[in-house]
């Protein structure tokens, strides 16, 4: 079983609409993330989140709301989606890191968004 | 602000070694971590270098060097399957807040 997943993989919608993607971890990790990936450029930190009531601004939280409603489940919202918008977005986790050991993220397996 | 800045595509030939470098504009860093994402896959673990120096896992290493702000993943021996796109990234230590460099294609010839 899958220790990160995302619902839905695949999702088309239009300009306007609100969309939500759901991230849970069977992992027991306190830290989630949402990331968004665009073709050459990388991962980019839309927001991050260390417990449930400890939420961060990433790098690109614009246009994006979370909710952390669980220490296992971290969803991201689009309160009116826009074409620049359409990329695969990632949930990862992680332990708590202090600056000793490996810093390890876990990645679940994307879920592609198209806004036309 | 934080960059971390990486060749886009490599190109090596199948049982030879590959160097994929990583130097970054940032302050105040945990250290330096490695990501292997396939195709239509979600990035898995390489490796983290938290102090200078050689990393080996396998037939994987990393290198970091705070003082040059560099780093580098050297793949040996390699194999077709190691096609693949590598990230680097940081986490920093003042906010937490984790970087990744765009990515690095290698591609793999026979």
């Amino acid at each position: 079983d899958a220790d990160v997943t995302q619902t839905p993989r695949n999702r088309i919608t239009k300009t306007g609409k609100r969309i939500m993607l759901e991230c849970s971890q069977t992992k027991g990790h306190d830290r989630m993330y949402w990331y968004r990936q665009d073709p050459g450029l990388g991962l980019r930190l839309i927001y991050y989140s260390f417990d449930v009531k400890d939420i961060n601004k990433g790098e690109i939280s614009d246009g994006y709301s979370v909710s952390r409603q669980a220490q296992a489940k971290f969803s991201l919202s689009l309160e009116s989606a826009i074409p620049n918008q359409t990329a695969l977005y990632f949930c990862a986790t992680s332990k708590p890191f202090s600056g000793r050991g490996t810093d390890t993220q876990y990645f679940g397996p994307g879920t592609r968004l198209t806004v036309l | 602000g934080q960059s971390l800045e990486q060749p886009s595509e490599v190109t090596a030939v199948e049982g030879a070694i590959v160097q994929i470098n990583c130097t970054y504009q940032t302050s105040g860093f945990y250290g330096l971590s490695w990501y292997q994402q396939h195709d239509g896959g979600a990035p898995t673990f390489l490796s983290y270098n938290a102090l200078d120096g050689l990393e080996e896992t396998g037939r994987f290493s990393s290198f970091l060097s705070r003082s040059d702000s560099y780093g580098y993943l050297l793949l040996q021996e390699l194999q077709m399957k190691d096609s693949a796109s590598y990230f680097c990234a940081v986490r920093g230590a003042r906010d937490d807040k984790i970087i990744f460099g765009k990515g690095t294609r290698l591609h793999i010839l026979p």
